[in-house]
């Protein structure tokens, strides 16, 4: 199977613009949840989207939105960028059964964002 | 307030020895503790769960505790190699299922 893909990998953008990122989850799996990674916060859940409904979600404001498709796939958007936005968005999914547990998430080689 | 600890110093080992970490934990009812390897500039990998009611588990040269008590996972790499270096992270799930919790991952550095 393959894996968990996100694109773009690498996008430079300015303060004050919006972005959005793309994830493929591996077939089968449906759900996706997105992470932040900075060097001082380490990974930090963002959300989490599952039969293209919002399950889960972390402490960011409101600028940080997502959304599920009918494919599973998913797109994260933010929105006014600020340069603390600047960070790897990590993209992972799972074969959650919606009974329960997360279990393992197979995680993307991420995007990585600079906020200019 | 809720924390999940991972010394933040890289540590440092020879092949061959016994690389240990150690994930510590305050103010959460964990349903399990998961461990991932994470190489730079890649996505995190998954290694081992473990559940709140198991004490250990293992997988070829990896080995996971679990001390509810203590509050407190250790990971061992035995027979370490330089394909071992990495940053290794745990991450604790709750009870309730509501969110996987990540700690700040510690650098692993195997010297040959």
């Amino acid at each position: 199977k393959a894996g968990v893909t996100q694109t773009p990998r690498y996008l430079i953008k300015t303060r004050g613009q919006q972005v959005t990122l793309s994830c493929s989850p591996i077939s089968g799996h449906r759900s996706v949840s997105w992470y932040q990674q900075t060097p001082g916060q380490g990974l930090q859940f963002l959300f989490e989207y599952f039969s293209e409904t919002q399950r889960n979600k972390g402490n960011f404001p409101g600028r940080f939105s997502g959304r599920q498709f009918s494919n599973s796939r998913s797109e994260m958007n933010v929105s006014t960028l600020e340069l603390g936005d600047s960070a790897l968005y990590l993209c992972a999914s799972s074969p959650r059964t919606g009974k329960g547990s997360q279990e393992t998430q197979y995680f993307g080689p991420g995007t990585r964002l600079l906020v200019l | 307030s809720q924390k999940i600890e991972q010394n933040s110093e890289a540590l440092n080992i020879q092949e061959g020895k016994t690389a240990t970490l150690t994930c510590n934990y305050t103010n959460y009812s964990p349903a399990y503790l998961q461990w991932y390897r994470q190489d730079p500039g890649r996505g995190p990998v998954f290694l081992l769960l473990i559940r709140e009611n198991e004490k250990e588990k293992r997988k070829e040269r990896l080995k996971v505790t679990f001390d509810t008590t203590l509050k407190q996972s250790l990971f061992h790499i035995t027979a370490s190699q330089p394909a071992d270096s990495a940053t290794y992270l745990c991450a604790l799930m709750n009870t309730g299922f509501q969110k996987l919790v990540f700690g700040t991952g510690t650098r692993l550095l195997v010297s040959p």
